[in-house]
């Protein structure tokens, strides 16, 4: 079945230590995005790509990287950087750059720093 | 500043009652209008949009929601709700043919629905 596909759904961290949220579609998708949420706050940006080995800052991405090498795959990398990790992260894909394409989202994945 | 406000952060209805979600925007040009649903724990699921057109839109679940230009406003209603209604809904905007964007999410309003 096409879907996205983000993994590990649980993970946790020790302060210090940078990790890496996977995140694959089968989709064909050109768009990839990143999103973080938190009770009370919505979905927040944190990076997008439209095309691969290209991507753009959203509203949060201090403290965080991508990378867009293929375009099934968009990997968050969640640096030591980030002074407050513990949130829910979700990974999205829609057709092309436009937002007026519907974007998809994965199951998401629960970080929480120990 | 493009934004997106839902005024109501929690929503309790009784089953097999009207329900209906406020969302209001502010955006310089026509947008494009979606509706999510979120379970607890687990990612968003499209409702409903609007691109254009009729400004009454259909989703799923027996969802619609309507697009009123003049009060920038997009609420989500359904006549009748049921127990499995009960979740996170948000509403998102984005730009009008701009490539190189994505949506911008309300903060969402909680259903709860009691029997």
């Amino acid at each position: 079945d096409g879907g996205i596909t983000q993994s590990p759904k649980y993970l946790f961290r020790k302060e210090g230590q940078n990790v890496t949220l996977s995140c694959e579609q089968n989709l064909n998708h050109d768009a990839m995005y990143w999103y973080r949420q938190d009770p009370g706050q919505g979905l927040r940006l944190i990076y997008y790509s439209q095309i691969v080995n290209d991507f753009q800052k959203g509203d949060i991405a201090e403290g965080y990287s991508v990378s867009r090498e293929k375009k099934e795959s968009f990997p968050l990398t969640v640096t030591s950087a980030q002074k407050n990790p513990t949130a829910f992260y979700l990974c999205a894909s829609s057709y092309g750059g436009s937002s007026g394409n519907t974007i998809y989202f994965g199951e998401g994945s629960w970080l929480t720093v120990v | 500043a493009q934004s997106v406000t839902q005024p109501d952060i929690h929503i309790t209805v009784s089953e097999g009652a009207s329900l209906e979600l406020r969302c209001n925007y502010s955006y310089g040009a026509t947008p494009y209008l979606f509706w999510y649903v979120q379970s607890p724990g687990q990612g968003l699921q499209l409702l409903l949009k609007y691109f254009s057109g009729d400004t009454l839109v259909q989703g799923i679940k027996g969802f619609e929601a309507e697009f009123k230009r003049s009060q920038s406003s997009f609420n989500l209603r359904k006549p009748s709700v049921h127990w499995s209604d009960a979740a996170e809904y948000f509403c998102a905007v984005g730009p009008l043919g701009q490539a190189g964007t994505a949506l911008i999410f309300g903060k969402g309003t909680t259903l709860s629905v009691s029997s």
